[in-house]
């Protein structure tokens, strides 16, 4: 474990669903992202957090939502999704760009 | 915009030997951070090994060393005495005012 936890593992949701995708960690880090990560694309930033502020979104269609409660939880809400979508969802987190940033496992998502 | 490539889809190298990754990066800016991420099939990314820009000195964790040229914006990895463990995708990213990705080094561990 690295201190990022994300959950669920693995989620299927119809594209009329909304589910939401949770991260937490407890590591002291000020940052938390948002990754995608599809198959044969580079990893794609999503949504940049520092202190629970909203500091980037990358052109993320509307049917993603963040939120960040406080600086250890991070969300990622999901509606009307479309079968693109599908992909693995990585939390990362990070105290300033100097160290790196910390992942967790990813939720893998897959829409029907 | 920075971006980071990395020239090889894939790798193989036999246990026990040597095996270097390739990675080149562009940026105009002139303070930033170099990483490499391993992610095995567990799917979690680890960071591998840093490298401060203004450090000529490369860096080195255990059986993984850097070949850091700033001036070529060149960062390959090599990793000595490959072990099945090693077998993963790596990444090579780059860290400036945000992190950019390379797309990726599959590599394939041979007993």
């Amino acid at each position: 474990e690295t201190g990022v936890t994300q959950t669920p593992r693995h989620l299927v949701m119809g594209m009329t669903n909304k589910k939401s995708l949770k991260c937490e960690q407890h590591l002291g880090h000020n940052a938390m992202y948002w990754y995608k990560q599809s198959a044969k694309k580079p990893l794609e930033l999503m949504f940049v957090y520092n202190f629970k502020e909203q500091t980037e979104n990358n052109s993320v269609p509307s049917r993603f939502s963040p939120e960040c409660p406080n600086s250890s939880h991070l969300f990622l809400h999901l509606h009307t999704l479309q079968p693109e979508d599908s992909a693995l969802y990585l939390c990362a987190s990070s105290f300033g760009n100097n160290y790196g940033y910390t992942f967790g496992s990813g939720t893998r998502l897959t829409v029907v | 915009a920075q971006t980071v490539t990395q020239s090889q889809p894939e790798m193989s190298v036999q246990e026990a030997e040597t095996v270097t990754l390739s990675c080149t990066y562009d940026t105009s800016e002139s303070d930033y951070y170099l990483f490499w991420y391993k992610q095995p099939p567990s799917r979690q990314m680890i960071l591998v090994i840093r490298q401060e820009a203004y450090k000529q000195q490369n860096a080195t964790e255990n059986r993984f060393s850097v070949n850091f040229q700033k001036a070529a914006k060149s960062f390959s990895l090599k990793i000595s005495d490959s072990q099945l463990g090693d077998a993963a995708m790596y990444f090579c990213a780059y860290v400036g005012n945000k992190l950019v990705f390379g797309a990726g080094t599959i590599l394939r561990v041979k007993s």
